[in-house]
C-alpha cells in the first residue's frame, strides 16, 4: 500500500523558514516524480513544485520561485521542501503527492502538514 | 500556463440522480487529464487519469471522456458519499494546474 506522510509544519513568524518533510512507503520511490501541492484556508488546490525520480530535475511555481527549494534523498524514501522567506500567503495545507512530471503517474496523495505563517 | 476552467462551480442534486461536471483546458493537454474527489477534511483521492481511466477501487459509476481540451466527469448514481468538491487536473505542461473545482452537494 502506498503511503506518504508528511511532517515539519508550524507557525512561523513572516520572513522565517522551515523544512517540510515527506517520508514514502510502499511504491519504488526513486521511479517516481515526487510533488508538494498546497491548499489554502477553504480554496482550491495549487501545485508548489516537482522533482524527477533521480533529482537531477525540478519544476517550482512562479509564485515560490527563489523562496522554496524541492530535494529527496532516494536512500531513505524521502522528500523535503525548504521553505525560506515565507509570507503569508504561504499559509496553507502541503500535500506530497504524485500527480505528474516525468515518468509514471499514481495520483497517490498524504495527508497534509499545516504551515502558518 | 494552461487554465482549467471547471462548471458548474457547484452543483445541487438528490442522491440516486446523475451528476455531469466539465473541465475545460485553455490549450490542449492531449489525455493527461486527472479527476480528483475531495471530503471535507480529507485530501484529495484519484478517480480519473488520462482523461478516462478509473483509479483502482473506484466505483463503476465513475466515468470520465474527453481528449483535447473539453473533458467531462459523470456520476451515474449519486450516493451520499459522493457528496464532495471535485477537481481536474492537467500534466501535459509545466506547471501542473488544477481548476478550481466544483461542489456536488445535496439538493
Amino acid at each position: 500500500e502506498v503511503q506518504l506522510l508528511e511532517s515539519g509544519g508550524g507557525l512561523v513568524q513572516p520572513g522565517g523558514s522551515l523544512r517540510l518533510s515527506c517520508a514514502a512507503s510502499g511504491f519504488i520511490f526513486s521511479t517516481y516524480t515526487m510533488n508538494w501541492v498546497r491548499q489554502a484556508p477553504g480554496k482550491g488546490l495549487e501545485w508548489v513544485s516537482a522533482i524527477s525520480g533521480n533529482g537531477d530535475r525540478t519544476q517550482y511555481a512562479d509564485s515560490v520561485k527563489g523562496r522554496l527549494t524541492i530535494s529527496r534523498d532516494n536512500s531513505k524514501n524521502m522528500l523535503y521542501l525548504q521553505m525560506n522567506s515565507l509570507r503569508a500567503e504561504d499559509t496553507a495545507l502541503y500535500y506530497c503527492a504524485t500527480v505528474g512530471g516525468w515518468g509514471t503517474f499514481s495520483g497517490n496523495w498524504g495527508q497534509g502538514t499545516q504551515v502558518t505563517i | 500556463e494552461i487554465v482549467l476552467t471547471q462548471s458548474p462551480a457547484t452543483l445541487s442534486l438528490s442522491p440516486g440522480e446523475r451528476a455531469t461536471l466539465s473541465c475545460r483546458a485553455s490549450q490542449s493537454v492531449s489525455s493527461y487529464l486527472a479527476w480528483y474527489q475531495q471530503r471535507p477534511g480529507q485530501a484529495p483521492r484519484l478517480l480519473i487519469y488520462d482523461a478516462s481511466n478509473r483509479a483502482t477501487g473506484i466505483p463503476a459509476r465513475f466515468s470520465g471522456s474527453g481528449s483535447g481540451t473539453d473533458f467531462t466527469l459523470t456520476i451515474s448514481s449519486l450516493e451520499p458519499e459522493d457528496f464532495a468538491v471535485y477537481y481536474c487536473q492537467q500534466r501535459s505542461t509545466w506547471p501542473l494546474t488544477f481548476g478550481p473545482g466544483t461542489k456536488v452537494d445535496i439538493k
